[in-house]
């Protein structure tokens, strides 16, 4: 089955210290990106990667690390969490023009909420 | 400042009801117009999508209109049912592989 898996799905953690969400997709998409969804705010994205090695800021970088050394796989790093980044966070992938009308379509895994006391 | 808008922040519609959701931007440079759907506990997943040079995209039940010189979206679900009852969030896409989402809609479809 074609998919996004994200883990942690659910964690508590207190200020500082460093924690990892893990993304990995099997549909050899290029393109995968993290949002964070917050009330009224919608999706933002925090960091995006076209490829294997190659990643770029998105929107609310700030806080967080990404790499991306294999194309399945791109984590989340928190080096020193704090309560604003307490949040319900999405992994997503995507490869070009694979929707309907052209437009690139992302597939989503299940979220990852993370509280950060 | 958001460039992607959705001003009702949740909709009440009675089954078999014909349902609007509404999606305003301020940008003109995005290329595709995307609705996806969320259910609790669950990632969005993707409804449908219209491209720039298009006015309406019709799949089933659900058809989306772009109304470029107004800067608006809309996603009619006709008839509702109580399995579209969910948070629906309008995606505008730029550059290729940039989205932006809108902060999304609660639609309850009443039986």
């Amino acid at each position: 089955e074609a998919q996004v898996t994200q883990n942690p799905r659910y964690l508590i953690t207190v200020t500082g210290k460093k924690l990892t969400v893990t993304c990995s997709q099997n549909m050899n998409h290029e393109y995968m990106s993290w949002y964070r969804q917050d009330p009224g705010l919608g999706l933002r994205q925090i960091y995006y990667s076209m490829n294997v090695e190659v990643t770029d800021k998105g929107d609310v970088p700030e806080g967080y690390k990404v790499s991306r050394k294999e194309k399945r796989n791109f984590p989340l790093i928190l080096e020193s969490p704090s309560p604003n980044q307490t949040s319900l966070y999405f992994c997503a992938s995507s490869s070009p023009g694979t929707g309907t009308s052209g437009a690139n379509v992302l597939t989503f895994g299940a979220g990852s909420r993370l509280t950060v006391l | 400042d958001q460039q992607v808008k959705q001003n009702s922040p949740s909709l009440s519609v009675q089954e078999g009801r014909i349902s609007i959701l509404n999606c305003d931007y301020t940008n003109s440079m995005f290329d595709y117009f995307l609705w996806y759907k969320k259910y609790p506990a669950e990632g969005p997943t993707f409804l449908i999508s219209i491209s720039s040079i298009k006015d309406k995209n019709e799949d089933g039940r659900f058809t989306v209109f772009l109304n470029k010189s107004a800067k608006h979206l809309s996603l009619h679900i006709v008839p509702s049912q109580p399995g579209d009852s969910a948070v629906y969030f309008c995606a505008l896409l730029k550059h290729g592989q940039n989205f932006v989402f809108g902060p999304g809609t609660r639609l309850s479809v009443l039986p």
